[in-house]
């Protein structure tokens, strides 16, 4: 019982090459969530998805894409990277709007 | 829509003495107040939550108690040691919402 993965741990990109970051859960959650944090900062909700099939935006979705795969996987895409972009990203996923699990992060540095 | 303030952004103690980390919310209709540590490197890891039907709640040496009439709640650590020092985020729900609401969070020393 992984809880949330998230893969790649670290990655480095240059301005404008594109990447997708990839969560899955298996937590039988409904809920699954992506947050950046930049450092020294709160956590900020960029995309979340209520429920297989269904995608909303959060507080700073612009720049990113989101797609949820089946009920365990919801990736984050990167279309052309900025240096604005770089961060420590987490998956959560959560049922019912109560409870969240986070995922280990990302850490994406785009120079 | 729901805002969550969070005091102090940072907090040094002795180890030993107690921490008191506060929040407040701005919806009366939250229902649902958990907190979140997250140690150096590592994600937010859930530690304690309360419901609106409670006052307090105690797990150790972590409590967290509830004031639904001043829109307020409040995690408390008692003896606090070394392993403590992490950051602390509180966080707000209510039933048909699709997401927590974060505090700012909390940065947490306890020195020897």
């Amino acid at each position: 019982n992984a809880g949330v993965t998230q893969t790649p741990k670290f990655q480095v990109l240059k301005t404008g090459q594109s990447m997708t970051l990839q969560c899955a859960q298996d937590m039988n959650h409904n809920s699954m969530y992506w947050y950046r944090q930049d450092p020294g900062m709160g956590l900020r909700l960029i995309y979340y998805s209520a429920s297989e099939g269904t995608t909303d935006k959060g507080e700073v979705p612009n720049g990113y894409n989101v797609s949820r795969l089946n009920k365990r996987e919801f990736s984050l895409r990167l279309e052309s990277a900025a240096p604005s972009q770089t961060s420590v990203y987490f998956c959560a996923t959560g049922q019912n709007s109560y409870e969240q699990y986070f995922g280990p992060g990302t850490r994406l540095t785009v120079t | 829509g729901e805002n969550v303030e969070q005091h102090p952004s940072t907090l040094s103690v002795q180890e030993g003495d107690s921490a008191v980390i506060k929040c407040t919310y701005s919806d009366s209709a939250s229902n649902y107040f958990p907190w979140y540590k997250q140690e150096l490197g590592k994600g937010p890891q859930l530690i304690i939550d309360i419901r609106s039907n409670v006052g307090e709640k105690k797990d150790q040496r972590i409590a967290v108690t509830l004031n639904k009439t001043a829109k307020h709640f409040s995690l408390h650590i008692t003896e606090t040691q070394p392993e403590d020092s992490a950051v602390y985020f509180c966080a707000a729900s209510k039933r048909g919402a699709d997401k927590l609401i974060f505090g700012t969070g909390t940065r947490l020393q306890v020195f020897p």
